[in-house]
């Protein structure tokens, strides 16, 4: 592993079933956060934690949950898939010495 | 509120100068950001401004007037490989970035 890991890639996931995106980083980075990127809307944060054990509701968080029982690893959970939540996730980290975020590569979820 | 404005989408020649440029009004400032994405990738760090003036760092240059509010990002001697979106994103009082929604730039030969 070197930075950060998303799985899966992509998923199609029926509505109304239960989905868990994973993100595990390397670098010892205090801070995670989960974004969702949608066309002509940028980067929208649904969750964040500042440090292992603590997490936050950014600007969408409804819908969707996370935890951080240690400092690698944030997944963002979907309790009940909805078309709505079709987006590209992107889980980031950041060390907050230097404030600058480092990206995975994203999680491709289109729920039909 | 927060807001950071960027322009939604820029076109440039091959070989020319392109300026981005990106406004913004935030709780606190810890340093602004640029990013760049190529399209369905995720996007990646160019440059870090938290004093006035200009950064260079290549073909790439970004500028800062806190006092303004305002950045702008310099792309010279442009190359296809350029066309992508660049995302402006401003880091606040809790350190968490603000994103500007993107300016797509398309490079023409």
């Amino acid at each position: 592993i070197a930075g950060i890991t998303q799985a899966p890639t992509s998923q199609i996931l029926a509505a109304g079933r239960r989905m868990t995106l994973r993100c595990t980083q390397d670098m010892r980075h205090n801070a995670m956060y989960w974004y969702r990127q949608d066309l002509g809307l940028g980067l929208r944060l649904i969750h964040y934690s500042n440090t292992a054990g603590t997490t936050g509701k950014g600007e969408v968080p409804d819908g969707y949950s996370v935890s951080r029982a240690n400092t690698d690893d944030f997944p963002l959970t979907l309790a009940s898939a909805v078309p709505s939540q079709t987006s590209v996730y992107f889980c980031a980290s950041s060390d907050s010495t230097s404030g600058g975020y480092t990206f995975g590569s994203g999680t491709r979820l289109t729920v039909v | 509120g927060q807001n950071i404005d960027q322009p939604t989408e820029m076109t440039a020649t091959e070989g020319a100068i392109v300026q981005i440029n990106c406004t913004y009004q935030t709780s606190g400032f810890n340093g602004l950001f640029w990013y760049q994405q190529h399209a369905g990738e995720a996007p990646t760090f160019l440059s870090y401004n938290v004093l006035d003036g200009l950064e260079e760092k290549g073909r790439f240059s970004s500028f800062l007037s806190r006092s303004k509010g305002y950045s702008y990002l310099l792309l010279k001697e442009l190359q296809m490989k350029d066309s992508a979106s660049y995302l402006c994103a401003v880091s606040d009082s809790n350190y968490q970035l603000i994103w500007g929604a993107g300016t797509k730039l398309i490079i023409k030969p």
